[in-house]
């Protein structure tokens, strides 16, 4: 079946460094990919996502590219700020597209 | 315009009760979603409605039921409460259907069961 592995957190990193929150995934068809954040408190928004192979997903510094030959979709940032300690989702739609399949999420703590 | 509205906020339920949690989505989204999200097995998918017919169902008990209503509202019951359905209960709505669809979430029910 349908599945998403990322990463373990806790990723502690300080201010303008750089971070990369692995996320590789098995899925029949072609699925779409994306990342959501959860703030403290909050729902899950959408950070970005990318629905073919080689699609890059870009948002607020955020970037992560689609690679069907590693299955992964990794997320990357040039710089980290404080703002951005949240904690990172990982998912696939099915191939009909009525579920999202989640990572476990990765924990995001940036110290300034 | 408005975000998807989960109510309540927060619950306290004791065990072998039942509780009822609502979801009202983006105006015009014809789809909602419900997801269950728990320190130990993270989020876990539970049902999917479009235009008030369950089209898709996580591998959860009976227990759990959810309805949508023409409006496109929905709602999701819970049934004979054990203590590990505390959980963070989201919803998410989405304008139509499809793998390229994106979900928007709301700020999702706790639910406590002592």
């Amino acid at each position: 079946g349908n599945s998403v592995t990322q990463m373990e957190g806790p990723v502690t990193l300080s201010e303008e460094a750089f971070l990369t929150i692995n996320c590789t995934y098995t899925a029949t068809g072609y699925p779409s990919l994306f990342w959501y954040v959860q703030y403290p408190g909050e729902g899950l928004q959408l950070l970005l996502k990318a629905t073919k192979a080689d699609d890059k997903g870009s948002n607020k510094g955020f970037e992560a590219t689609y690679r069907k030959e590693t299955t992964s979709f990794h997320l990357e940032k040039g710089s980290v700020q404080v703002s951005d300690s949240a904690v990172y989702f990982c998912a696939l739609s099915d191939q009909a597209g009525t579920a999202l399949i989640f990572g476990k999420g990765t924990t995001l703590s940036v110290s300034s | 315009k408005a975000g998807v509205t989960q109510t309540p906020r927060y619950l306290i339920k004791t065990r072998g009760q039942q509780v009822t949690l609502s979801c009202s989505p983006i105006s015009g989204h014809r789809s909602v979603s419900w997801y269950q999200q728990t320190p130990g097995q993270g989020l876990q998918f539970l049902f999917e409605y479009f235009s008030e017919t369950q089209r898709n169902k996580g591998n959860f008990p009976g227990r759990f039921s959810g309805r949508q209503f023409s409006n496109s509202r929905s709602e999701m019951n819970v049934s004979t409460l054990e203590l590990g359905d505390s959980a963070l209960y989201l919803c998410a709505s989405s304008l139509e259907t499809g793998r390229r669809t994106e979900a928007f979430f709301g700020q999702g029910t706790r639910l406590t069961v002592v």
